[in-house]
Order: C-alpha cells, then sequence, then structure tokens
C-alpha cells in the first residue's frame, strides 16, 4: 500500500536555527497538509496545500513558516529562527481530492506519514 | 464545524468487541463521519469513513442512526495491538478539507 514517508524521523535544533522538514507524499495525490501535535496534545491542522499554493492555514501557521512543493514528489515545511515552543511532532499528509461536485463534505480520506519529531534546544 | 464528544479512555480485554461512541449533535446535512487511529510517536491513520447506516470494512464497522447526531465503531475481537486511541472527526474545519482532531478516545486491550 502506498504510504506517505516523511524524513527525517527526528531533527534537533538550536533555537534560532531554520529547519526543513520533508515528506513524499502519495504519489496521486493532490492535496498536501502538515499538522503538528505537541507531546501529549491534539493532533493540530497547519496548512494544507493544492495546485502549488496554500489552500488553507490556521493560526499556528505564521510568517515563521512556510511550505513549498520544489519538484513533482516532494512537500517541504521550513520553519524559519525557531522557537522552543516549536517542538512536536509534525505530520505530513495528503489525500486524493474532495468530492466537491456532489455539494458534499470531503469524503476523501487523509493519509498520515509516522511524522518528523523535532526537538529544540 | 461540528463539535464531536466521545470518551476519554476505554478498557478491553483481548477478543472482545469494542464499541466507541461519538456524539456530534450539530452534524451539518453535508458531513461525512470519519474515524482515525493514532499509536504512540506515528501518525493517525485512517479507519472507516460513513454518511449513514452501516458501513463494514476489513478492521472495523461504523453504525449511524437515522438521525446522524452520534455514531458508533465497532471493532470486532480486539488484540492488545488495537491499543491506541481514536479520533471522530465530523464535517471538516475549512474550504479545503482541513481536519480538526479532538482529544479521541484512548483504548488500552488488556490480556
Amino acid at each position: 500500500e502506498p504510504e506517505v514517508t516523511q524524513t527525517p524521523s527526528h531533527q534537533v535544533t538550536q533555537m534560532g536555527q531554520e529547519v526543513i522538514l520533508r515528506c513524499v507524499p502519495i504519489s496521486n495525490h493532490l492535496y498536501f497538509y502538515w499538522y503538528r501535535q505537541i507531546l501529549g496534545q491534539k493532533v493540530e491542522f497547519l496548512v494544507s496545500f493544492y495546485n502549488n499554493e496554500i489552500s488553507e492555514k490556521s493560526e499556528i501557521f505564521d510568517d515563521q513558516f512556510s511550505v513549498e512543493r520544489p519538484d513533482g514528489s516532494n512537500f517541504t515545511l521550513k520553519i524559519r529562527s525557531t522557537k522552543l515552543e516549536d517542538s512536536a511532532m509534525y505530520f505530513c499528509a495528503s489525500s486524493v481530492d474532495f468530492t466537491r461536485d456532489r455539494g458534499i463534505g470531503w469524503d476523501q480520506p487523509q493519509h498520515f506519514g509516522d511524522g518528523t519529531r523535532l526537538s529544540i534546544l | 464545524l461540528a463539535k464531536t464528544t466521545q470518551p476519554i479512555s476505554m478498557d478491553s480485554y483481548e477478543g472482545q468487541e469494542v464499541n466507541i461512541t461519538c456524539s456530534h449533535n450539530n452534524i451539518a446535512t453535508n458531513d461525512y463521519i470519519t474515524w482515525y487511529q493514532q499509536f504512540p510517536s506515528q501518525g493517525p491513520r485512517f479507519i472507516i469513513q460513513g454518511y449513514k447506516t452501516k458501513v463494514t470494512n476489513e478492521v472495523a464497522s461504523l453504525f449511524i442512526p437515522a438521525d446522524r447526531k452520534s455514531s458508533t465503531l465497532s471493532l470486532p475481537r480486539v488484540s492488545l495491538s488495537d491499543t491506541a486511541v481514536y479520533y471522530c472527526l465530523v464535517g471538516y474545519g475549512g474550504s479545503q478539507g482541513n481536519l480538526i482532531f479532538g482529544k479521541g478516545t484512548k483504548l488500552s486491550v488488556k490480556p
């Protein structure tokens, strides 16, 4: 079964440094997402990406964050000038499409990678 | 966005059937109901999705009554490996389907 893969599995960075988290979504998927999960807390949406542009973003996704699809397979999350509170698991997800034409909300499940654990020192 | 309520935790024993109920009183007409499973240090895994009545796949069943104000995830004959957090999600938070996770139900399966 196709998988979403994320690298690295664990990233340790000094506060103030920039990090890039990488994801390879499932090949025929069109929508890409980033979520984060602070230890012991719930999974939080960061951003969705479609057709080479951001579709939606949460309040968490401020100017410190950016996303990019640099080629046909990778999807990256960049965090500039990291802060201690950025320490979390970051999950990438992808999905095929949404059945918008039926007027029904999403019915295409999102497939998640196993995450990158980001530790800011 | 429909708010969901599910038990914080449940305990079960191997071989038993587990039913986890989720309440979503303000579900909208177009909303689907989706369940995800998450193991520690892993990403959420899609389990099952439904709109109404009953849906069954190889790992679970989803029961949705006619009023759709609740749903029940049924896991037949659980094993120790089913110990995980189970999330009920309804609808979507934005126009492009970003998922809004609650705290989920932590299922502990004991031998």
